[in-house]
Order: C-alpha cells, then structure tokens, then sequence
C-alpha cells in the first residue's frame, strides 16, 4: 500500500538555525498539507498546498515558514530561523481528491536547543 | 471557523465491552468528518470518515461512527474492545470550501484493560 515518507525521523537544531522538513506524498495525490503537534497537544494545521501554490495558511504559519514542491515528488517545509517554540511533531499529509482521507507520514519530530 | 470538541481526555474500558468515544464539531456548511488513530511514536492512521449519505459508517478494524447532524456529533464506536485498541484516537472536520484543511479535536486515549 503506498504511504507519504518524511525524513528525517528526529532533527535536532540549535536556535536561529534553518531546517528543512522532507516529505515525500502518495504519487498520485493532488493536495499537500504540513501539520504540527506540540508535546501533549493537538495536532494543528499550518499550510495547505494545490497546483503550486499555497492554497491556506494558518497564523502559524509566518514568515518564518516556506513550502516548497521543487521537483513533483519531494514536499518541503522549511524553517528559516528556528525558535524554541517550534520544537514538535512535524506531520506531511497528502490527499488525492477532496472526497477522500488525508494520508499521514510518521512524521518528523524537531528538538529546538 | 470549524472547531471540534472531544470531551473525554480518557476513556477505560475493559477488553470484550463495548467502547465509545465522543466527538462534536462545529461548522459552518456540511462538514467532511474523520476518525485517526494515534499508535506511540506513530503518524495519523485513518479509521473512517463521513462524507454523504449513509449517517452511519464502517471503518476499519470493526469500528464505526455515527454522523447525527442535529447533534452535530460523531462518536466513534466499537462492539467489543481489544487490548491492542488502545491508543490516541482524533476525531477531525474538514469543509469543501476550506481546502479541505482538517481541524482536529484534542484527542481521547482509550485504555483497554485485559
């Protein structure tokens, strides 16, 4: 069964440094989102992601964060100067068709030091 | 806004009882909604979902769920707990309009003793 892949598994930074987020979506899959999950909260949406381009964003999501589909395989989520209070659980999603489920990666969890 | 609420931080059950684990949203429009299960250390694993039709739905591993519109809930059931259902359990709600972004609830952990 195809699944979403994220790399790496555990990413470990210092403060003000930049980090990029990997995903890999199902091929076949038209929609990509990048969700977090805070230690003990609720998994939280950040940006959503169609033909491109940005479809919606939270207010999370600052000028901080970018995405990026370079390549029609790869789904990046880049930090661009990292705060404590972005240490989580990174989660990719793709979708093929707004009718169905949102697919998961394992995720990627981000320790800021 | 959409915002989904899940009343239950914890739900004890003892293995072979019926579970259940409550979920209420609120939208504006009709909602799309889901169940994800959390296993430690895991991403989101998709159980079932409501899109149209039929109010009540199967997912997988013998769990179902409700859509009652006037209730505006969507609890998650199942028959006969298992020792190995235990986990995080997200209920969550999405809307055409919106992307389809999912708004999620907080998540219930279900305990399932032998």
């Amino acid at each position: 069964e195809p699944e979403v892949t994220q790399t790496p598994s555990h990413q470990v930074t210092q403060m003000g440094q930049e980090v990029i987020l990997r995903c890999v979506p199902i091929s076949n899959h038209l929609y990509f989102y990048w969700y977090r999950q805070i230690l003990g909260q609720k998994v939280e949406f950040l940006v959503s992601f169609y033909n491109n381009e940005i479809s919606e964003k939270s207010e999370i999501f600052d000028d901080q964060f970018s995405v990026e589909r370079p390549d029609g395989s790869n789904f990046t989520l880049k930090i661009r100067s990292t705060k404590l209070e972005d240490s989580a659980m990174y989660f990719c999603a793709s979708l093929r068709d707004i009718s169905y489920e949102q697919y998961f990666g394992p995720g990627t969890r981000l320790t800021v030091t | 806004a959409q915002s989904v609420a899940q009343p239950e931080d914890q739900v004890n059950v003892a293995e072979g009882n019926p579970l259940t684990v409550k979920c209420t949203y609120s939208v504006s429009g009709n909602p799309y909604l889901f169940w994800y299960v959390q296993y430690p250390n895991r991403g989101l694993q998709f159980l079932l979902k409501y899109i149209t039709g039929d109010n009540l739905v199967k997912g997988s591993y013998g769990f179902e769920a409700e859509f009652n519109k006037s209730q505006t809930s969507f609890h998650l059931k199942k028959p006969s707990a298992l020792v190995s259902d235990s986990a995080l359990y997200f209920c969550a709600v999405s809307l055409k309009a919106a992307g389809n972004k999912l708004t999620f609830g907080g998540g219930t952990r279900v305990l399932v003793k032998p």
